[in-house]
């Protein structure tokens, strides 16, 4: 299993500005994921993060709105940028299980995102 | 296109009732199944998984579910909610060779006492 703390876990920011969220794992692991959960629709996959390689964006997201760090094995940073009302969500931090295969993740409690 | 249809959005059921809820896939291979849970102010925990075999699959908190192909079902049940299975659950569908998910839009159940 893998500990996934998350940082903030709420904020409200202003309309324009830019938040890092910060992603700390107790263990290290190869790909680490940012998924976004807006009011009341389904999980989204932003991107997927391996260490030492750039940050793969889902359709829908690009690297100047979501920009990702993945600096090491146990951390990752998701900013989002320019911030609009729409862009209020849950965003989330996950990791792969290791070996109890594909698909079993876990995940960190989430940041609560508002943007006024 | 890929996707997971969960038709239940809230649920409300009494402790000490059986509960099912309700999930359907669209997928072109042959699915990895998922059920996660998600209380408040929490990540999501896995519940349970199906990859192959035998179709019912059993998972934590006693919940269980059955894959069934011929209706691109994967529901969830179990037969005695307690009150702290109140939560969101999210149904999700994957391949075998990425960790990649679909999630549908999930069910929050609420159980009265």
């Amino acid at each position: 299993s893998a500990v996934i703390s998350q940082k903030p876990s709420r904020d409200i920011c202003q309309r324009g500005t830019s938040l890092t969220i910060q992603c700390q794992v107790d263990s290290q692991v190869t790909m680490m994921f940012w998924y976004r959960q807006q009011p009341g629709q389904s999980l989204t996959l932003i991107a997927t993060a391996n260490q030492g390689s750039e940050a793969t964006y889902e359709s829908g997201f690009v690297i100047d709105k979501f920009p990702i760090s993945r600096p090491n094995l146990t951390f990752s940073t998701l900013t989002v940028s320019n911030m609009s009302p729409e862009d209020s969500s849950i965003y989330l931090c996950s990791v792969d299980g290791g070996s109890g295969g594909p698909g079993e993740l876990f995940f960190g409690e989430g940041s609560r995102l508002t943007v006024l | 296109a890929q996707s997971v249809t969960q038709p239940d959005i809230h649920i409300t059921v009494s402790e000490g009732a059986s509960l099912e809820l309700r999930c359907n896939y669209s997928y072109g291979a042959t699915p990895y199944l998922f059920w996660y849970v998600q209380s408040p102010g929490q990540g999501l925990q896995l519940l349970l998984k199906y990859f192959s075999g035998d179709t019912l699959v059993q998972g934590i908190k006693g919940f269980e579910a059955e894959f069934k192909r011929s209706q691109s079902s994967f529901n969830l049940r179990k037969p005695s909610v307690h009150w702290s299975d109140a939560a969101e659950y999210f149904c999700a569908v994957g391949a075998s060779n990425t960790d990649k998910l679909i999630f549908g839009t999930g069910t929050r159940l609420q159980v009265f006492p």
